[in-house]
């Protein structure tokens, strides 16, 4: 599975749009970019995933660059709940990894008031 | 709508005491997942099953075992419990297929004295 990167932490005002960048230069054809937040070591909840095309859903935009190399998470109006770690992941099922999810640092997102 | 249920939530142990941790879900997934985590760590996998009566050993398996007879449950075992294995464990389940998200129970969170 490709590496990702993320920054350890950043800091968002509640109401405003958290923007979280990830890059997965290595990211091959077949992986898909997830993203997953885990709040207080409760367990990892799902946000939300794509391949190429940009994905929104009732919790987060993905953004994915044209060439697949980095991507952002979008939280459009963050409140104080969604204070959480936030893990980037590139996932593919098939091949060695038995559809492991591999967990790497995250950022620690603080959204303040 | 239960998804992923871990039972139980926490847990003390004795050095050398046994016990059986139980992950059960509703969502007729095939493959279900063990993983733990450790402070400053992420996750690492212990077991994992890809269907009824199917297991497998991940990344850290040394000291559990598991047993999936029923296809919405996984079990993980500690036969005799030292205090390397406190830690938060984790339990999913999937698809198995790249474009399907795992969701994760709330965790167990487990202390061997």
């Amino acid at each position: 599975d490709a590496k990702t990167t993320q920054p350890p932490s950043m800091d968002c005002a509640e109401g405003r749009a958290a923007n979280l960048p990830c890059n997965h230069s290595t990211i091959s054809g077949n992986e898909y970019v997830y993203w997953y937040r885990q709040i207080h070591s409760q367990g990892p909840q799902y946000i939300i995933h794509g391949l190429k095309n940009n994905e929104t859903n009732e919790m987060a935009s993905l953004i994915i660059t044209e060439d697949r190399k980095s991507s952002t998470l979008i939280l459009p109006h963050a409140t104080l709940r969604d204070t959480a770690v936030y893990y980037c992941i590139v996932f593919n099922a098939g091949g060695t990894s038995y559809g492991k999810l591999t967990f790497g640092q995250g950022t620690i997102l603080t959204v303040h008031p | 709508n239960a998804g992923v249920t871990q039972t139980p939530k926490f847990r003390v142990l004795k050095t050398g005491q046994s016990m059986t941790l139980l992950c059960a879900q509703d969502m007729n997934h095939e493959y279900m997942y063990w993983y733990r985590q450790d402070p400053g760590m992420g996750l690492r996998l212990i077991h994992y099953s890809v269907g009824e009566g199917t297991t497998a050993k991940g990344e850290v398996p040394d000291g559990y075992n598991v047993s999936r007879l029923k296809k919405q449950n996984f079990l993980l075992g500690l036969e005799s419990a030292a205090p390397s294995q406190t830690s938060v464990y984790f339990c999913a389940s999937g698809r198995g297929l790249s474009n399907q998200p795992q969701h994760f129970g709330d965790g167990t969170r487990l202390s061997i004295l």
